[in-house]
């Protein structure tokens, strides 16, 4: 069974900009999580959604958006990029709604000149 | 607000020491516990899951232990390698309201296993 998939895997863009990230789940996997990984602040959550509804959302301002379409695939946007997004973005999975292992993908690369 | 800390934040051990590795997490209210590694640059590998009503979990060298109660968890590795040099991750998930289908992660303690 694939893993999950994340495109691109690096991205470079300049401030001001939008990027869009994409997110492939495990195969029946209805669970979606994203999560921002830097230096100085380490893994922290930016939202989930279970079939495409959003559950959750993390302390993070509005320029990070993100949905879920019927085929769990899911997306995140940011808009108006700062230097301080340059970050890896990660994307899980998980089979069950809650208390599920959850299986990350290789991440996102983003930096932000 | 969940809180989770790992235990050193960095060891650096010889080939074939057995090692532990310490997680505290501030909230009982969780779902289950994962040790996830991580290599340079790369994404994370679930390593171990213990769900909240189980004391351990074991795969191969590797034993995971749990205390809800007073908020612990420990990794354990055996017989250490060069190949288990990496960034060990622990994080809790959550198991009501806000917290529900997110997870918290420690820092992070990041091992080198020398030859």
């Amino acid at each position: 069974k694939a893993g999950v998939t994340q495109t691109p895997r690096y991205l470079i863009k300049t401030r001001g900009q939008q990027v869009t990230l994409s997110c492939s789940p495990i195969s029946g996997h209805r669970s979606v999580s994203w999560y921002q990984q830097t230096p100085g602040q380490g893994l922290q959550f930016l939202f989930e959604y279970f079939s495409e509804t959003q559950r959750n959302k993390g302390n993070f301002p509005g320029r990070f958006s993100g949905r879920q379409f019927s085929n769990s695939r899911s997306e995140m946007n940011v808009s108006t990029l700062e230097l301080g997004d340059s970050a890896l973005y990660l994307c899980a999975s998980s089979f069950l709604k809650s208390g599920g292992p959850q299986f990350f993908g290789p991440g996102t690369r983003l930096t932000v000149l | 607000k969940q809180e989770v800390t790992q235990i050193p934040a960095a060891l650096s051990v010889p080939e074939g020491e057995n090692l532990v590795l310490n997680c505290s997490f501030t909230d009982s209210a969780i779902y289950n516990l994962q040790w996830f590694r991580q290599d340079p640059g790369k994404g994370l590998t679930s390593l171990l899951l213990i769900q909240s009503s189980q004391r351990e979990q074991t795969s191969g060298r590797l034993n995971a232990s749990l205390d809800k109660s007073s908020g612990r968890s420990t990794l354990y590795i055996a017989a250490s390698q060069p190949g288990d040099s990496a960034t060990y991750l622990c994080a809790v998930s959550g198991a009501r309201g806000s917290t529900l289908g997110r997870l918290y992660f420690g820092r992070g303690t990041q091992l080198t296993v020398w030859p």
